[in-house]
């Protein structure tokens, strides 16, 4: 069964720092991977997705993600944090030969000033 | 383009009772779908919908019922209410992109007591 998961719960991180909110994953054949991120009161934003060719992904708001398949690993990270991407930040990968996305738990990141 | 748009933002129900959350998306989106968010669970997908008169159900559909009959419309029907179903809901469109892969969208969420 395809699951993906985040180790932690919150991140905490000082303004103007690079930040990383990990993901890992286990899927059968290849992997579609996708970050997405809930600002308060607001449903998803889709960030990013990886579906083949670079292991560097580039998103929206300067976030990238970092494929690694030996790892199984496809976590977020941006070089400098902003107070305003402070949100819940969910990892998923798409169930093959379907539509469907199963999620990770959700990690709070939290950039203080 | 308004997106994908839920109603009510916010309901309080008794147990027993229903009520249908509506979900509507003006994208011409074939793909959509039905999530809870529960704390510290994630997303759970509750019913699915590849077009227009086809549903299936996802991980958690008991208590739930939804159909399609349009492409627009996506309603999900709570048939007696109990307060395990005491979350947040969001409905959530996608299309494929020139990779043929879906990038969902999602609504602003309704967020439903049960007492």
């Amino acid at each position: 069964a395809q699951s993906v998961a985040q180790p932690e719960d919150q991140v905490n991180v000082a303004e103007g720092n690079p930040l990383t909110v990990k993901c890992t994953y286990s899927v059968s054949g290849n992997p579609y991977l996708f970050w997405y991120v809930q600002y308060p009161n607001r449903g998803l934003q889709f960030l990013l997705k990886y579906i083949t060719g670079d292991n560097l992904v580039k998103g929206s708001y300067g976030f990238e993600a970092e494929f690694n398949k030996s790892q199984t690993s496809f976590h977020l990270k941006k070089p400098s944090a902003l107070v305003s991407d402070s949100a819940l930040y969910f990892c998923a990968v798409r169930e093959p030969n379907t539509d469907k996305l199963i999620f990770g738990t959700g990690t709070r990141l939290q950039v203080f000033p | 383009n308004a997106g994908v748009t839920q109603t009510p933002k916010f309901q309080v129900l008794k147990t027993g009772q229903s009520m249908t959350l509506q979900c509507a998306q003006d994208m011409n989106h074939e793909y959509m779908s039905w999530y809870r968010q529960d704390p510290g669970m994630g997303l759970r997908l509750i019913h699915y919908s590849v077009g227009a008169g086809i549903t299936d159900q996802g991980e958690v559909p008991n208590g739930y019922n939804v159909s399609r009959s349009t492409t627009e419309d996506f309603p999900l029907r709570l048939l007696s209410a109990a307060p395990s179903q005491t979350s947040v809901y969001f409905c959530a469109s996608s299309f494929p992109d020139r990779e043929g892969q879906e990038t969902q969208y999602f609504g602003p969420g309704t967020r439903l007591l049960v007492l």
